[in-house]
């Protein structure tokens, strides 16, 4: 089975702080994928990487920034965090860019700022 | 227009019915389609996946595709309350899967 962990299922931060959100997969999958799941707006893509060191701005990048140098890892940082950033983060990942890749996810990160 | 479009519900189903639900999509390039189910407070998890048009049964699940009218739905015979859930339909695009918003199933027992 495909296991993605993300580091931390409940995180509280303050206005201002830069947080890291750590997600890590097992199954050397190629593709890296952090979105954000708010109630009424769905998923939404926030960046992705289909390769180490490699990124792509998804649907919603603003405030946001990625890192991804290991395959195993992805990495999603914000830069200083605000109240509107209150949100369910899931990192999910697929084996690679071919047609009919499920993605996989992690358990999710609910991440609380005050 | 959302590329992906689902009935939010909510859909309620006695148990032991068929439920039914529905996704169309506009991206005519989209050849593989998925349902994942939610549990409240839970990550999506992948129920099926579906690329060639006609059924495709998996257990008490069947997927339907018909590219030519550019939707996909999932039926679920026998529905138990544990399948009370929100579904989610996704579509393989040019880089990413786009999601729909989720149609919550209820099951009454």
């Amino acid at each position: 089975d495909v296991k993605v962990t993300q580091s931390s299922r409940y995180l509280v931060k303050r206005t201002g702080e830069k947080v890291f959100l750590e997600c890590v997969q097992d199954m050397d999958h190629e593709n890296m994928f952090w979105y954000r799941q708010d109630p009424g707006l769905g998923l939404r893509l926030i960046y992705f990487s289909y390769d180490v060191k490699m990124k792509e701005k998804g649907d919603i990048p603003e405030g946001y920034s990625v890192s991804r140098e290991k395959k195993e890892r992805f990495s999603l940082i914000l830069e200083s965090a605000s109240t509107n950033q209150t949100s369910m983060y899931l990192c999910a990942s697929s084996p690679s860019r071919a047609v009919n890749q499920p993605q996989h996810f992690g358990d999710g990160t609910r991440l609380s700022i005050l | 227009q959302k590329e992906v479009e689902q009935n939010s519900g909510p859909l309620s189903v006695p148990e032991g019915a068929i439920a039914s639900l529905n996704c169309t999509y506009s991206d005519r390039g989209s050849q593989s389609f998925f349902w994942y189910r939610q549990y409240s407070g839970k990550s999506p998890e992948l129920i099926m996946f579906i690329y060639s048009n006609g059924d495709k049964e998996d257990g008490r699940f069947t997927a339907q595709l018909n590219k030519a009218s550019q939707y996909v739905s999932l039926l679920i015979r026998d529905s138990q309350p544990s399948d009370s859930a929100t579904y989610l339909c996704a579509g393989q695009g040019a880089q990413k899967l786009v999601f729909g918003q989720g149609t919550r199933l209820t099951i009454n027992p």
